[in-house]
């Protein structure tokens, strides 16, 4: 089946900490994968997506590669700042699919 | 055009009332999305439109609950008879068609059923 499994929070860092978020998937065949962001009281925005082995995206400081080898998209984030204290989703799509899989949330909160 | 608009933002129910959320898609998207999220898990698939044809149904959308989008344009999404597990946010997400390379969610809508 598919699925993805994100790695348990919370998560609490300092400001300017280095962040990593793990995320592994399960799928047949070569999805899609995204990183979504939640901020409090609001709905889940997109934070940036590969879609293919190998790619690395890219959006407000954060990264996350695409590892077909190891069926891995893990997010990253040299710096961290206040403002990033959200719950972070990671996702999936089947090329062929219609529906996204999303992970459980690992929720960060950056303390001055 | 502000993105993908759901009401009401809360809703607070008895338990066996009926409930109706509203969701308003980026105008031009054409595939239409609802997903269940509870505290502490992502939100799960519950069935998707294109256009106003119901493609696909989760398993976790039991007889209770029923959704429809006329016109290809807003949706509805409708429990009876309402039971405390229902509780939960509903989220309302639309895209375009091909690619399938980004889903837009709404704010979503958090139902209490006491």
């Amino acid at each position: 089946g598919n699925s993805v499994t994100q790695m348990e929070g919370p998560v609490t860092l300092s400001e300017e900490a280095f962040l990593t978020i793990n995320c592994t998937y399960t799928a047949t065949g070569y999805p899609s994968l995204f990183w979504y962001v939640q901020y409090p009281g609001e709905g889940l925005q997109l934070l940036l997506k590969a879609t293919k082995a190998d790619d690395k995206g890219s959006n407000k400081g954060f990264e996350a590669t695409y590892r077909k080898e190891t069926t891995s998209f893990h997010l990253e984030k040299g710096s961290v700042q206040v403002s990033d204290s959200a719950v972070y989703f990671c996702a999936l799509v089947r090329r062929t699919g219609n529906q996204f899989y999303f992970g459980t949330g690992t929720s960060l909160t950056v303390i001055p | 055009d502000t993105g993908v608009s759901q009401n009401p933002r809360h809703k607070i129910t008895k338990r066996g009332q009926n409930v109706t959320f509203r969701c308003d898609p980026i105008s031009e998207h054409n595939r239409l999305y609802w997903y269940r999220q509870t505290l502490g898990q992502g939100p799960e698939f519950l069935t998707y439109f294109q256009n106003e044809a119901q493609l696909e149904k989760s398993r976790l959308l039991s007889d209770r609950f029923s959704a429809e989008r006329p016109k290809g344009s807003f949706s509805t999404l409708e429990i009876q008879r309402t039971e405390q597990g229902d509780s939960a946010m509903y989220l309302c997400a639309s895209s375009f068609e091909q690619g399938l390379t980004e889903l837009f969610f709404g704010s979503g809508t958090q139902l209490s059923v006491l």
